[in-house]
């Protein structure tokens, strides 16, 4: 079993929808939650960063981290065709560890 | 936040060189910075962990004498392919952080993308 999964999608929006990206992990170890956006052939970009369960805000983003049933959610409202990009989930031990990520969500914004 | 560096971006070399890429904390010092590679379509995997002043510490199946991690300050560290073959294309990404009290966040340099013909 892989330590994060998420659907691989492609996932295709109108523009304006709201988006739920979603992800399940297996190690119980992780304290730190991420949202990565990866466009291609870039560089992953961190998006949302949280520390152990609860919900957290950002401008159109809002990431949740459940840890009791190990879920990992990130919402998008308004979605625009910019935000057409790869998603990762990721999770980590500790602050300074590495990163696990998961295989990533396609998203397309349709204008 | 942070900003990490790679360089190249972008590198095309015959099957058996070796190829050196660099990754820079630009503005934060990085006792620990970590590798991963990507292949199409599919997520990053981490290749190593390199650590300042001492030897890299690789992943399962990464074949340290193959891939040569130098982390020679607490800026740089250096990833060189050796001997490189049409199976070692990817996409090599590092990351690294501040790490200090209020800024634990990693951040990832833009990716240095390899192809061995």
């Amino acid at each position: 079993q892989k330590e994060v999964e998420q659907d691989p999608g492609p996932l295709s929006v109108p523009e304006g929808a709201i988006v739920s990206l979603n992800c399940t992990y297996s190690n119980s170890a992780f304290q730190y939650f991420m949202w990565y956006r990866q466009y291609s052939r870039k560089g992953p970009e961190l998006l949302m960063y949280t520390y152990s369960s609860g919900n957290k805000e950002d401008g159109r983003f809002t990431a949740q981290v459940d840890k009791s049933s190990k879920y990992i959610s990130l919402f998008i409202r308004d979605s625009q065709p910019s935000d057409s990009a790869t998603y990762l989930c990721a999770g980590m031990k500790t602050s300074y560890d590495k990163v696990i990520f998961g295989p990533g969500t396609s998203l397309s914004v349709i204008p | 936040g942070a900003v990490v560096s790679q360089h190249p971006s972008w590198v095309i070399c015959k099957s058996g060189t070796s190829v050196k890429i660099e990754c820079r904390s630009l503005d934060f010092q990085a006792t620990t910075m970590f590798w991963y590679r990507q292949f199409p379509k599919q997520s990053l995997m981490l290749m190593a962990t390199s650590n300042e002043g001492s030897k890299a510490t690789y992943e399962q199946g990464v074949e340290k004498d193959k891939f040569l991690i130098n982390h020679a300050s607490l800026t740089l560290s250096t990833l060189t392919v050796t001997s490189a073959h049409p199976e070692d294309s990817s996409f090599y990404i590092c990351s690294a952080g501040p790490w200090t009290s209020g800024n634990n966040e990693q951040f990832f340099g833009p990716g240095t993308r390899l192809t061995v013909l």
